[in-house]
């Protein structure tokens, strides 16, 4: 799986587009870039994946650069319970039940 | 109508004891996985498992053993529990080739004594 960088943490105000980057320069032409959040406490969860093209969906939106080696993940009007660790992962095309690799992520806090 | 439960919520035992968390999901998914997540927040895959392949992560003591009686279920049992096992197990499931990601249950709190 390509290994990812993000920053550790990052603040947001409440209403404003939160803009979560990720760098996965060795990101291999078979692999997706998948973003998962960890809210406090919770199980982590989907938020949205891609390939080439950006992509949107009721969560969020995702734009990928056309060399594929960053993304940046936008939740467009952020929330209060948008606090959560956000982590970007590379996932091989091909499927399987390998899991995820996650990394440290970045610990988004949404300020009121 | 949730889709990956474990029980129990939280495990409290003594070390050397025997343990094992159940998991369920009711998606009809393929794979289902273990994770551990220790006190500094890191998330790891233990193992990941459909019917037809378990695939362990080498790091995991061979104290730990996935049991799975049906496609809906995954357990994991823990043999002579240590201090390091405590940490937070996670259980998830997946539809390969379905895009949606990996659905995650709510976590099992295992504290050893």
């Amino acid at each position: 799986d390509a290994k990812t960088t993000q920053p550790p943490s990052m603040d947001c105000a409440e209403g404003r587009a939160a803009n979560l980057p990720c760098n996965h320069s060795t990101i291999s032409g078979n692999e997706y870039v998948y973003w998962y959040r960890q809210i406090h406490s919770q199980g982590p969860q989907y938020i949205i994946h891609g390939l080439k093209n950006n992509e949107t969906n009721e969560m969020a939106s995702l734009i990928i650069t056309e060399d594929r080696k960053s993304s940046t993940l936008i939740l467009p009007h952020a929330t209060l319970r948008d606090t959560a660790v956000y982590y970007c992962i590379g996932v091989p095309l091909r499927g399987g039940a390998d899991g995820l690799t996650f990394g440290k992520g970045t610990h988004l806090i949404i300020q009121p | 109508d949730t889709a990956v439960s474990q029980t129990p919520k939280y495990l409290v035992t003594q070390m050397g004891n025997d343990k094992s968390i159940k998991c369920e999901q009711n998606l009809g998914h393929d794979t289902m996985y273990w994770y551990k997540q220790d006190s500094k927040k890191f998330l790891k895959i233990m193992f990941s498992y459909n019917n037809k392949e378990l695939i362990i992560n080498e790091t995991v003591p061979n104290r730990f053993s996935p049991k799975s009686p049906d496609k809906a279920h995954l357990n994991l049992h823990i043999n002579s529990l240590e201090l390091g096992d405590s940490a937070v197990y996670f259980c998830a499931s997946s539809q390969a080739a379905s895009g949606r990601g990996e659905f995650f249950g709510p976590g099992t709190r295992l504290t050893v004594l």
